[in-house]
């Protein structure tokens, strides 16, 4: 009962690495989601994926890279990342409607 | 430009007293709206939720209002314990957003024993 499982919990870099943020989900849902969440911002959508091979923008996809692998994983990547990405990164899922499954979060600093 | 808002980035409230959590929106094609509940170190979990044809739904001790000539929705938690203390977001989908969920900035809510 794993549920939407987020890889790694918590990530230092220094400005201009990348790295992935890693998700997956097991209950078989069609749609994932990448928000990051800031104080006074709320959770903003950085990407989406309505299905299996398809991933659309969301409010605040600048920086940011995505990859649907399969309907269990989808990928955020961050090419350059930059002071601005510091952030809580948060992944779900859903199959139908709004009742979004959330990932416990990944905690990303970059310095 | 913050379509759905929640002013009251914080509330403090005595155990067994009513919890009121106020949100706002400014987009009409919004129809259906959400309240998640999020505890430190884990994501969010939803709450209850309403459609727009409805101006109230009740699941135990919360109850969610919805004033669409108003473009405002209230969360209200009777009576209040402890374990409610959280941030809680509203959140709203409908129209263009269809799948999508945009959501308010979050109110901490503490309740006092």
């Amino acid at each position: 009962n794993a549920g939407v499982t987020q890889t790694p919990k918590f990530q230092v870099l220094k400005t201009g690495q990348s790295m992935t943020l890693q998700c997956a989900q097991d209950m078989n849902h069609n749609s994932m989601y990448w928000y990051r969440q800031d104080p006074g911002m709320g959770l903003r959508l950085i990407y989406y994926s309505a299905s299996e091979g398809t991933t659309d923008k969301g409010e605040v996809p600048n920086g940011y890279n995505v990859s649907r692998l399969n309907k269990r994983e989808f990928s955020l990547r961050l090419e350059s990342a930059a002071p601005s990405q510091t952030s809580v990164y948060f992944c779900a899922s859903s199959e139908r409607g709004y009742g979004y499954t959330f990932g416990s979060g990944t905690r990303l600093t970059v310095v | 430009d913050q379509q759905v808002k929640q002013n009251s980035p914080s509330l403090s409230v005595q155990e067994g007293r009513i919890s009121i959590l106020n949100c706002d929106y400014t987009n009409s094609m919004f129809d259906y709206f959400l309240w998640y509940k999020k505890y430190p170190a884990e994501g969010p979990t939803f709450l209850i939720s309403i459609s727009s044809i409805k101006d109230k739904n009740e699941d135990g001790r919360f109850t969610v209002f919805l004033n669409k000539s108003a473009k405002h929705l209230s969360l209200h938690i009777v009576p209040s314990q402890p374990g409610d203390s959280a941030v809680y977001f509203c959140a709203a989908a409908g129209g263009t957003s269809y799948g999508k969920l945009t959501f308010g900035q979050g109110t901490i809510l503490t309740v006092h024993p």
